[in-house]
């Protein structure tokens, strides 16, 4: 069955880097790879969606890149502040197969 | 423009009592998908409706569950009767047309069974 695995249970990044997220997957080829952001007690919010055929999607200060080959996406967040800690979650295609997602902590 | 809304927000009841979660969809969504989060577990996904019909029902842990929607509107997930492993949180999703992807989730409806 489909696996997805998220690198780390929680991260802790210093203020103002770059925090990296990472998703793998198994067994699955996946159309599409989508990334949501969780708080706590609240539901996902949507935040990026990559295509097999991308290779690297931007918004603002977020960057997503998909290696169907590494069966790997990768989460940038830029300029980290203390409101982007949260929960950051992958997802994979159709059902929209969810990971266990990781929390992110930004230190001031 | 109104976001998915699930009602309630927390339910506590008894094993074997029974239980009804709705999820009124954003107005427009086709799509409306039901999850549940185990405590320490991944969001997985239950079933996903297109209009009024069961696309996917695959999730569905066991037939105590029972899902409707009812007119294409507003969905609501039956646990009858309950067990104390059907504890969690039941997320409600929906998304436009045929677009898989971009799902809008509601907050969350939290079911504690005693």
């Amino acid at each position: 069955s489909q696996k997805i695995e998220q690198n780390s249970e929680a991260l802790n990044i210093q203020e103002g880097k770059t925090a990296t997220l990472t998703c793998n997957y198994t067994n699955y080829s996946p159309a599409y790879l989508q990334w949501y952001r969780q708080d706590p007690g609240r539901g996902p919010v949507f935040l990026l969606l990559i295509r097999e055929n991308e290779k690297e999607k931007r918004k603002e200060r977020l960057k997503v890149t998909f290696d169907t080959t590494l069966k790997q996406s990768l989460f940038h967040i830029t300029a980290s502040q203390p409101a982007d800690s949260a929960t950051y979650l992958c997802a994979l295609d159709d059902k929209i197969i969810f990971g266990k997602g990781t929390r992110l902590h930004i230190l001031p | 423009e109104a976001g998915v809304t699930q009602f309630p927000s927390h339910s506590v009841i008894e094993k074997g009592q029974t239980v009804t979660l709705r999820c009124d969809p954003i107005s427009g969504h086709d799509n409306l998908y039901w999850y549940r989060r185990v405590m320490g577990k991944e969001i997985k996904f239950l079933l996903h409706f297109v209009k009024e019909s069961k696309q996917d029902e695959s999730g569905m842990p066991n037939n105590r569950f029972l899902a409707e929607r009812t007119g294409g509107t507003y969905s609501t997930l039956k646990v009858q009767p309950a067990e104390l492993e059907d504890s969690g949180v039941y997320f409600c999703a929906s998304s436009q047309g045929t677009y898989y992807g971009e799902l809008f989730f509601g907050e969350g409806s939290r079911l504690t069974v005693l």
